[in-house]
């Protein structure tokens, strides 16, 4: 079965600062899609970058970006230049060759004037 | 564009009663999961689907069923409702091949 890590206690950010989320995930297929998924406090999933396993680029979305590491086994979420805005919960998602849908924990983030 | 539809968006069951949960997309995703989401532990899988006709277990199926008669539709039914089912649920749907699930508002059940 997959498994998704993300273990970083609640964090806050300063305004315009960036912030890492990490996310390590453990898996034996070779096929593999990764996923950042941000959850305001309204409550909706909102989709936020992509990243397949065989990509030989990190996947970029606007102010997101996603570090891939296939051999640690980790995509560690970047957003720069936060905003109040990115106050949310943010999971970490992995889609095997099953496609059944793994989500970590979550991470908290507060971002601060 | 109506996308991923919940409903209801929010239900209080007494314990042992039965109800269905709704989720309908009008994207003709091939795949429609459900999940539920409970505090400090993510979302965790229940059932999904690969099609219509299709069905297989998640992570969490114990007390629930689900059917998948059209590609539309995907209800999840909670056979005795138990306080331990208090949760939010959430009904995703994806396109085979494609990158994104969308998600349903989510749906907040208590029982009592």
């Amino acid at each position: 079965a997959q498994k998704i890590t993300q273990t970083q206690p609640g964090m806050f950010v300063q305004e315009k600062e960036a912030v890492t989320l990490d996310c390590t995930y453990d898996t034996s297929d070779q096929s593999y899609g990764l996923f950042w998924y941000k959850q305001p406090s309204s409550g909706e999933m909102i989709f936020l970058i992509y990243q397949g396993s065989y990509d030989e680029q990190n996947a970029t979305e606007g102010r997101y970006s996603l570090n891939f590491q296939k051999a640690r086994k980790s995509a560690n979420l970047v957003i720069s230049a936060s905003q109040l805005g990115d106050s949310a919960m943010y999971f970490c998602a992995m889609n095997p060759e099953s496609n059944r849908l793994a989500f970590g924990k979550g991470n908290q983030v507060v971002v601060i004037p | 564009n109506a996308g991923v539809t919940q409903t209801p968006k929010f239900q209080v069951l007494k314990t042992g009663q039965s109800m269905t949960l709704q989720c309908a997309q009008d994207m003709n995703h091939e795949y429609m999961s459900w999940y539920r989401q409970d505090p400090g532990m993510g979302l965790r899988l229940i059932h999904y689907s690969v099609g219509a006709g299709i069905t297989d277990q998640g992570e969490v199926p114990n007390g629930y069923n689900v059917s998948r008669s059209t590609t539309e539709d995907f209800p999840l039914r909670l056979l005795s409702a138990a306080p331990s089912q208090t949760s939010v649920y959430f009904c995703a749907s994806r396109q085979q091949g494609a990158t994104e699930a969308f998600f349903g508002q989510g749906t907040r059940l208590t029982v009592v």
